[in-house]
């Protein structure tokens, strides 16, 4: 089972608004990451976990918050955010960071009204 | 020097005809170069990859090859199908220092039947 699961499948929020994305696997991974896609663009790294600690942060603004609680989970918690942050938010695992292949969810798609 | 270039953006062909999308990098840390393969709605599947110690890597109609002194290398799919309408995307990451899967631009892919 090569299966990332991420919920909600769609959010809309409004920008005073908090909620959370959710991510899920059973891979036995131990790296998790994070990835924010614009409408024909390639996704651009947001934080990855490896085991269960946070192993970059690229310099993404504070109203994101990442969470890992445990191997096999990973949260975004979303705070006033902006109508510029409405884009697909994707998860991904892979056996450890680095080289390992990175199997990812199907993303949450969010718009900030 | 973090870029990989990837061309064409887009690329229109007919079904049996054999697509080739180009990448380009210039990091010789490089170490590993996943292929992606997207549909709308869908995240990222790992699609084919290849380290640089081989020329080319085939599976099913799908084939990398790779110029490791040119520091570029392809993906053609052999037999296109309208099925194989989707985003492609090629990547690169390294085993060691930043362990980050960067991404080229993305060729959006269409075979028309």
């Amino acid at each position: 089972d090569t299966e990332v699961t991420q919920t909600p499948k769609h959010l809309v929020m409004g920008m005073t608004n908090k909620k959370s994305l959710k991510c899920e696997q059973h891979m036995g991974h131990r790296a998790m990451y994070w990835y924010k896609q614009k409408a024909k663009k390639p996704p651009e790294l947001m934080f990855v976990y490896s085991y269960e600690k946070l192993s970059i942060n690229e310099s993404v603004p504070s109203r994101f918050s990442p969470e890992c609680p445990n191997s096999s989970l990973l949260n975004l918690h979303l705070h006033a955010l902006q109508p510029e942050d409405s884009a697909l938010y994707l998860c991904a695992s892979s056996q450890r960071q680095g080289v390992d292949i990175q199997y990812f969810g199907a993303g949450t798609r969010l718009s900030v009204l | 020097q973090q870029q990989v270039k990837q061309s064409p953006q887009s690329l229109i062909v007919q079904k049996g005809g054999i697509p080739i999308i180009n990448c380009a990098y210039e990091n010789t840390a490089f170490d590993y170069f996943p292929w992606y393969q997207q549909f709308p709605g869908k995240g990222p599947a790992l699609l084919i990859a290849i380290r640089p110690d081989v020329s080319e890597k085939k599976e099913g109609r799908f084939t990398i090859s790779f110029n490791k002194s040119a520091k570029q290398f392809s993906l053609h799919i052999m037999d296109s199908q309208p099925g194989d309408s989707a985003t492609y995307f090629c990547a690169a990451t390294e085993s060691y220092g930043a362990q980050k899967l960067v991404f080229g631009q993305g060729t959006r892919l269409t075979i028309n039947p």
